[in-house]
């Protein structure tokens, strides 16, 4: 199975910073990445597919970038409803993998 | 308005079965590969298995393969995950997700249930 690292595991910032959250693959996966949003008690929600598309109705602060093994997610100036956990996720091939996920929390 | 509505969590006794359902509304299931995804209390999120929208192939994590049953029923529009022998490490959220692209065998998921609470306790 394809291993994905996400980092970091943990991030504090402040309203206004730029964040960046970094995943990668045991081995290539073309750009067969998505970005996910999860807040507490809540079903994860899709920022990013195909490593640097953007989902309808997701701002346009959220960005992704990578392929092969190596990809992020910038978010370009945090607003105060970006503060949850993020998850990578591969899928290039059976059985899907996600990241250990990075909470992103308030300085 | 696409949407997934799962049901059937609930306690259960080490050793014991359960099965899942998830209802799907405002696309065609037979479409689209699906998956279940877990999630323990406090932990991260863990693909469990996945069937895909053609040809209807069927895929498993190492740690469900031989116990857990994904299915569809499309007439009844409904996704299914039948559970055996589970363990007390298996207590999570289960959720079912919709792959993004009509007849893809694995994508992004762009819709997600609400998920359903399996305990897994003696």
């Amino acid at each position: 199975a394809i291993q994905m690292t996400q980092s970091p595991s943990s991030l504090s910032a402040s309203v206004g910073d730029r964040v960046i959250i970094t995943c990668r693959a045991s081995q290539g996966i073309r750009n067969d990445l998505g970005w996910y949003q999860q807040k507490p008690g809540k079903a994860p929600n899709l920022l990013i597919y195909a490593a640097s598309s953007l989902q309808s109705g997701v701002p346009s602060r959220f960005s992704g970038s990578g392929s092969g093994t190596d990809f992020t997610l910038t978010i370009s100036s945090l607003q105060p409803e970006d503060f949850a956990t993020y998850y990578c996720l591969q899928d290039y091939n059976y059985p899907l993998t996600f990241g250990q996920g990075t909470k992103l929390e308030i300085k | 308005e696409e949407q997934l509505v799962e049901s059937g969590g609930g306690l259960v006794q080490p050793g014991g079965s359960l099965r899942l359902s998830c209802e799907a509304s405002g696309f065609s299931l037979s479409s689209y590969a699906m998956s279940w995804v877990r999630q323990a209390p406090g932990k991260g999120l863990e693909w469990v298995s996945g069937i895909s929208g053609r040809g209807g192939s069927t895929f498993y994590a190492d740690s469900v393969q031989g116990r857990f049953t994904i299915s569809r029923d499309n007439s009844k529009k409904t996704l299914y995950l039948q559970m055996n022998s589970l363990t007390v490490e298996e207590t999570a959220v289960y959720y079912c997700a919709k792959g993004m692209v009509a007849n893809g065998e694995r994508d992004a998921f762009d819709i997600w249930g609400q998920g359903t609470m399996v305990t897994v306790s003696s």
